[in-house]
């Protein structure tokens, strides 16, 4: 079946440091993929989406991604963190009803 | 402003009562979907619509009833809430053609069941 994974639960980085969230795919075919951040009580922020073409990816907020197909993985990153990027970062890929399948979230914590 | 709406944002119910949660999209989007969020699962899908009149289950339809009579509205319904409903809701809409809108989500409502 289609899905996507994220095998870091919960992260901790330093205000000021760089930031990278793992993503691994499994889809037979090049997928969709995107990122999400929710903060805090709040609902679901698109940061960026791949569909096809360059495989490295800008979003908002200073955020990019790159779609690596020999790892099947659409890593986010960062280079320098923010202490208002402390949230929850979903990993997400349209199933083949066009529903999101998301993963189960990492949750960033920003240490000052 | 073009969104998805989502009402009531915040809801208790006592276990048994039943509820609609309300959700509406004014960009003509073909598919519409329900989610619930839960600590450490991610969002999961209960049910979606790929157009009016057309439902399916996904992940976690147990316990939940959908409708679509137009386009623009698809609700929610708990027949019987039960605690293991308490959770975070999300609606979503989308084209068929993702590369054009991507997924539009509401707000959220976030449900107690006591």
């Amino acid at each position: 079946a289609q899905s996507v994974t994220q095998p870091d639960i919960h992260i901790t980085v330093s205000e000021g440091a760089s930031l990278e969230l793992r993503c691994n795919y499994s889809y037979g075919a090049t997928p969709y993929l995107f990122w999400y951040v929710q903060s805090p009580g709040q609902g679901l922020q698109l940061l960026l989406k791949y569909f096809s073409g360059d495989t490295l990816v800008q979003g908002i907020k200073g955020f990019e991604a790159e779609f690596k197909r020999s790892q099947s993985s659409f890593n986010l990153r960062k280079p320098s963190v923010h202490w208002s990027d402390a949230a929850e970062y979903f990993c997400a890929a349209p199933t083949g009803a066009n529903n999101l399948f998301f993963g189960t979230g990492t949750r960033l914590t920003v240490i000052p | 402003n073009a969104g998805v709406t989502q009402t009531p944002k915040f809801q208790v119910l006592k276990t048994g009562q039943s509820m609609t949660l309300q959700c509406a999209q004014d960009m003509n989007h073909e598919y519409m979907s329900w989610y619930r969020q839960d600590p450490g699962m991610g969002l999961r899908l209960i049910h979606y619509s790929v157009g009016a009149g057309i439902t399916d289950q996904g992940e976690v339809p147990n316990g939940y009833n959908v409708s679509r009579s137009t386009t623009e509205d698809f609700p929610l319904r708990l027949l019987s809430a039960a605690p293991s409903q308490t959770s975070v809701y999300f609606c979503a809409s989308n084209s068929l053609d993702l590369g054009k809108d991507g997924y539009t989500f509401g707000s959220g409502t976030r449900l107690t069941v006591v």
